[in-house]
């Protein structure tokens, strides 16, 4: 079965610094897809970045960039200059399958500190 | 960019009673559409894939007399919490994927229900 690890329940990053957040996958297939999401505290899950299996550069969109890296079989998320509005839970999610579905890691809680 | 509606956000209701769940793709068309449960602090949990025009699909340990799930057209699917108990209480939420290539890879979220049983 698929797993996705997120190792780290919290991360607190200052204002304006760059921070990375872990994620690691466990699976068998060839052709999957790595996914970030955003869910700040009012519960909406907001898609940040996504990167496919056999993409050979790391994907980013504006501030994020996914490191991905497929023999360690991990896709980090860096969010550069960190905002206050980060402050949210991140989860790293994998597809795969004919209806692609989805399994989420646990979650980071990332806090912003001004 | 593709938009799923979720109605309600927030619901109240008595044990015992049912609650319909609605989730709406407004601008695509999405033949599969997704539910998850969401436990306060805990990652989303996938219950069912609706399927529309056919029964949905499941998780183990989901069960589909409880929470039953029609995708009658290929912008709706609805969640029915059938008989409500205090621990159905959470937070649902749907997601959908575009068939086509607007968006083949993203899946975007409804906004989310929450769920009170009392």
């Amino acid at each position: 079965a698929q797993k996705i690890t997120q190792t780290q329940p919290g991360m607190f990053v200052q204002e304006k610094e760059a921070v990375t957040l872990d994620c690691t996958y466990d699976t068998s297939d060839q052709s999957y897809g790595l996914f970030w999401y955003k869910q700040p505290s009012s519960g909406e899950m907001i898609f940040l970045i996504y990167q496919g299996s056999y993409d050979e550069q790391n994907a980013t969109e504006g501030r994020y960039s996914l490191n991905f890296q497929k023999a360690r079989k991990s896709a980090n998320l860096v969010i550069s200059a960190s905002q206050l509005g980060d402050s949210a839970m991140y989860f790293c999610a994998m597809g795969r399958g004919s209806n692609y579905k989805l399994t989420f890691g646990k979650g980071t809680l990332l806090t912003v500190n001004p | 960019g593709a938009v799923v509606s979720q109605h309600p956000s927030r619901v109240i209701c008595k044990s015992g009673t049912s609650v319909k769940i609605e989730c709406r793709s407004l601008d695509f068309q999405a033949t599969t559409m997704f539910w998850y449960r969401q436990f306060p602090k805990q990652s989303l949990m996938l219950m069912a894939t609706s399927n529309e025009g056919s029964k949905a699909t499941y998780e183990q340990g989901v069960e589909k007399d409880k929470f039953l799930i029609n995708h009658a057209s290929l912008t709706l699917s609805t969640l029915t919490v059938t008989s409500a108990h205090p621990e159905d209480s959470s937070f649902y939420i749907c997601s959908a994927r575009p068939g086509t290539a607007v968006n083949n890879y993203g899946y975007t979220f409804g906004s989310g229900t929450r769920l009170t049983v009392v």
